[in-house]
């Protein structure tokens, strides 16, 4: 069966350090994977897409960048944390090649507080 | 633009109550519409779907009919559950676009 793993569950950095969030899927090839945040008040909103190694597709301008260096790893970082970048993670994954959209997977999250 | 109205929380409810979300969309063509579910401490995860116009989605007691000419897909369960408390989001796909459109996500709590 397949399985998601995001890391860490928490996380609380100051205000201009890096960041690097990871996402793996195991029992799977060639899946579609996302990056969400869940920021209070505003829902969900897509960051980040990616449909094979080294493809992303970057939804909103930010301070964010991801990477997918493997074909179950995704990756989601930032060199210098702003305070708006606070919020709740998610890391998902959808059956490929067809991008479907609706059979997402989610993570457990990572909550992301930058003082 | 695609977008997906839900009804602000929290929603606090009594064991055995009847529930419902309320969720309006607009879209272009016909799009699938979707219910998700996070329980406290866990990843959303797919709650239950309609495709197209008078589908009705169910599980786990809950069920959502797709009303095209409302553009409506409210959630509802005749009697809820303490475990049944989490967040609860609509969405909707439109076409072969593969992003979904979310609501901003409703709480409910229901006491024992």
């Amino acid at each position: 069966s397949q399985t998601i793993h995001q890391w860490p569950a928490t996380l609380v950095q100051p205000v201009g350090s890096p960041l690097s969030l990871e996402c793996t899927v195991e029992g799977t090839s060639n899946p579609n994977l996302y990056w969400y945040r869940q920021a209070a008040g505003r829902g969900l909103q897509l960051l980040f897409y990616s449909v094979g190694i080294g493809q992303i597709s970057s939804e909103v301008p930010q301070n964010l960048s991801a990477s997918r260096p493997q074909d179950r790893q995704f990756i989601l970082s930032s060199k210098k944390l702003l305070l708006s970048d606070s919020g709740f993670y998610l890391c998902a994954w959808a059956p490929g090649p067809t991008p479907t959209g609706e059979k997402l997977f989610f993570g457990s999250g990572t909550q992301l507080s930058v003082l | 633009g695609n977008s997906v109205t839900q009804m602000e929380g929290p929603v606090t409810l009594s064991e055995e109550a009847f529930l419902t979300i309320n969720c309006t969309y607009t879209a272009t063509g016909y799009p699938s519409l979707f219910w998700y579910v996070q329980y406290p401490g866990e990843g959303l995860q797919l709650l239950l779907k309609a495709t197209k116009a008078d589908d009705k989605g169910s599980n786990k007691g809950f069920e959502a009919t797709y009303r095209k000419e409302t553009t409506s897909f409210h959630l509802e369960k005749g009697s809820v559950q303490v475990s049944d408390s989490a967040v609860y989001f609509c969405a909707l796909k439109a076409g072969n676009n593969r992003k979904l459109i979310w609501g901003l996500g409703t709480s409910l709590a229901v006491n024992p």
